[in-house]
């Protein structure tokens, strides 16, 4: 498959263990944030999405959690799957941008 | 419903040469962008279209341009092509006010 990132940083967590994936953002004016996954050979999959007037907001198995003092984002996956593998990228956006920045990715490693 | 659509999905050129990326968005979707994904540099915003005018351009060398059509379709083109262009080259599409950028599986460029 294709290489997303040769230098990730890797997250390796045990099948069924909670999984937290961080993200600092840069633009303290921001107000979009989003969550993708991209498995090799596939383009970023939405997961979730928060606006800068929420704290936390909860998906299916997975909860972000923003805290705009310290500019910093985080995702979490409840009781991770192997299907959970792949590389996770968080996004900012301000709506009168039209465009998202992405930081440089989380490599998520689940073990059996 | 169809997703976003990119071809082709892998492409080899040799420097100097130009090519063109196409994308068809989700039915509905009048904004799109493009993004360049390296090992090296990540996921960079190189331009975003909305009904056929451009409202963003990154940072990349004017080699890199893109149109959009009246059906919302995008095309890209790079000319005179760099060992260093060699990418994956996604497309994303958002309805306009909505959540989400939705990607397509993007095209591998490869110049030799």
């Amino acid at each position: 498959g294709e290489s997303v990132g040769l230098h990730l940083p890797t997250l390796s967590v045990q099948e069924g263990d909670n999984s937290i994936i961080n993200c600092a953002y840069s633009n303290s004016a921001s107000d979009y944030f989003i969550w993708y996954k991209q498995e090799s050979g596939k383009g970023p999959q939405f997961i979730i999405d928060i606006r800068s007037n929420m704290d936390k907001r909860q998906g299916q198995r997975v909860t972000v959690l923003l805290n705009k003092t310290v500019k910093h984002l985080s995702l979490q996956i409840a009781a991770t799957q192997p299907g959970d593998s792949a590389v996770y990228f968080c996004a900012e956006n301000m709506d009168s941008s039209y465009k998202l920045i992405f930081g440089s990715g989380t490599r998520l490693l689940v073990r059996p | 419903k169809a997703g976003v659509t990119q071809t082709p999905r892998y492409l080899i050129k040799t420097r100097g040469q130009q090519v063109t990326l196409s994308c068809s968005p989700i039915s509905g979707h009048r904004s799109v962008s493009w993004y360049q994904q390296t090992p090296g540099q990540g996921l960079q915003f190189l331009f975003e279209y909305f009904s056929e005018t451009q409202r963003n351009k990154g940072n990349f060398p004017g080699r890199f341009s893109g149109r959009q059509f009246s059906n919302s379709r995008s095309e890209m083109n790079v000319s005179t092509l760099e060992l260093g262009d060699s990418a994956l080259y996604l497309c994303a599409s958002n309805l306009q006010g909505a959540s989400g950028y939705t990607f397509g599986s993007g095209t591998r460029l490869t110049v030799v």
